[in-house]
């Protein structure tokens, strides 16, 4: 299947500073990447679609100051956590869909820990 | 009503047996179903597709799907330990989204 790289996997910060995410499609070109989160024991929850070269579509409830995404390129998709707080720990995770078309399968990258204490 | 609902679990079975996981979902006009298997701490990893009515095979993983019935279910043949994970059923009905169901935990035991 295809490749989707996320770094960091893991990060602790402190209350207040900011957090990026970076999602990175290894071996294709994706037009639109998404990003989920994930709480323990629960199932993936679309935050965001980030779409290369325009402004992301936030999904309700998701405060698009807070969770800045930016997909410049189509290989690089950003999210960033600002004014972290302990309630945005939770498990960040990118996926990319390959080809232009609406269908299709997704992919997902490794996953980013976030830990804010 | 949630859009896609899955047994949370956990289906225990033994070694070798056949483990069923069953996934319903609420849109009628959904086209594309998925199944993914995610380890704890682990992102999710695709195990099969599925875009028309029947049954599809890969190796000891059989998914079908009933559009009439808003059903679509996945079977796991000769279940070994290594299949010990939870399964997140994902429909895709109008535009790029997809929604995951939330999941069933499956346990092999030896």
């Amino acid at each position: 299947g295809a490749v989707v790289s996320q770094h960091p996997s893991r990060v602790i910060c402190k209350s207040g500073t900011s957090v990026k995410i970076e999602c990175r499609s290894l071996d294709f070109q994706a037009t639109t990447m998404f990003w989920y989160r994930q709480f323990p024991k629960k199932s993936l929850m679309l935050m965001a679609t980030s779409n290369e070269g325009s402004k992301a579509t936030y999904e309700q409830g998701v405060e698009k100051d807070k969770f800045l995404i930016n997909h410049a390129s189509l290989t690089l998709s950003t999210l960033t956590v600002t004014s972290a707080h302990p309630e945005d720990s939770s498990f960040y995770i990118c996926s990319a869909r390959v080809g232009i078309a609406n269908t299709g399968e997704l992919f997902f990258g490794e996953g980013s820990r976030l830990t804010v204490l | 009503q949630k859009e896609v609902e899955q047994n949370s679990g956990p289906l225990s079975v033994p070694e070798g047996a056949i483990a069923s996981l069953n996934c319903t979902y609420s849109d009628r006009v959904s086209q594309s179903f998925f199944w993914y298997r995610q380890y704890s701490g682990k992102s999710p990893e695709l195990i099969m597709s599925i875009y028309s009515n029947g049954d599809k095979e890969d190796g000891r993983f059989t998914a079908q799907l009933n559009k009439a019935s808003q059903y679509v279910s996945l079977l796991i043949r000769d279940s070994q330990p290594s299949d010990s994970a939870t399964y997140l059923c994902a429909v895709q009905a109008a535009g790029n989204k997809l929604t995951f169901g939330g999941g069933t935990r499956v346990l092999v035991k030896p």
